[in-house]
């Protein structure tokens, strides 16, 4: 199974930008890396994915290293709301249907 | 709500007994997820189903789980002869093929075996 690596906690102010690093170090050429992310008491929530080049939708950038080995999620301005656990996490090389999650990062936002 | 939606949301049962879940996905979604999470872990992957046909189940997925999804649409979990160790959360997930294998979950089913 993939294994990806993130450091346990992180600490940012409100409106203050976030790089949240993943290490991938063994995707495969097919594999796409997800983030997602869980808030207490809920399921876990799609942020966002990509392939190989970097990523933006309305929560969130993805930054992909160009080995592919290490990934960034960044969200520009954290709020509150965005304190959670975030998972990166890799859909299994050829099956494109498996989430296989580390043990995730803890975000702490602070007022 | 047109969310994944997962009954009960607690349960507590006793070592010994068996206890079925049910997940309601999202209605025009054909693929369905059952994860597991323990405190202070990401999820495990335990089973999927594209439609009806369940194509994959986990080292995890000890004999004493079963999963059904008997008309592609809702699922079960059930755990037979419940043990300590089956205390956890779990997660329902569904997604539609094709559309950027974004999955959605449900809030989930916690486990607590006594």
């Amino acid at each position: 199974d993939a294994k990806t690596t993130q450091p346990n906690s992180m600490e940012s102010n409100e409106e203050e930008p976030v790089h949240l690093p993943c290490n991938h170090s063994t995707i495969s050429g097919t594999d796409y890396i997800h983030w997602y992310r869980q808030l207490p008491s809920q399921g876990p929530e799609y942020v966002i994915h990509g392939l190989t080049s970097n990523v933006n939708n309305r929560m969130a950038s993805l930054a992909i290293a160009e080995d592919r080995k290490s990934s960034t999620l960044i969200l520009h301005r954290a709020t509150l709301r965005d304190a959670a656990v975030y998972y990166c996490s890799e859909i299994s090389g050829g099956s494109n249907y498996k989430l296989t999650f580390g043990k995730g990062t803890l975000l702490t936002v602070n007022p | 709500d047109t969310g994944v939606s997962q009954n009960p949301r607690h349960k507590i049962t006793k070592r010994g007994q068996n206890v079925t879940f049910r997940c309601d996905p999202i209605s025009e979604h054909n693929r369905l997820y059952w994860y597991r999470q323990t405190l202070g872990q990401g999820p495990e992957f335990l089973t999927y189903f594209q439609n009806e046909a369940q194509l994959e189940k986990s080292r995890l997925l000890s004999d004493r789980f079963s999963a059904e999804r008997p008309k592609g649409s809702f699922s079960t979990l059930e755990i037979q002869r419940t043990e300590q160790g089956d205390s956890a959360m779990y997660l329902c997930a569904s997604s539609f093929v094709g559309r950027n294998n974004e999955q959605f979950f449900g809030p989930g089913t916690r486990l607590t075996v006594l």
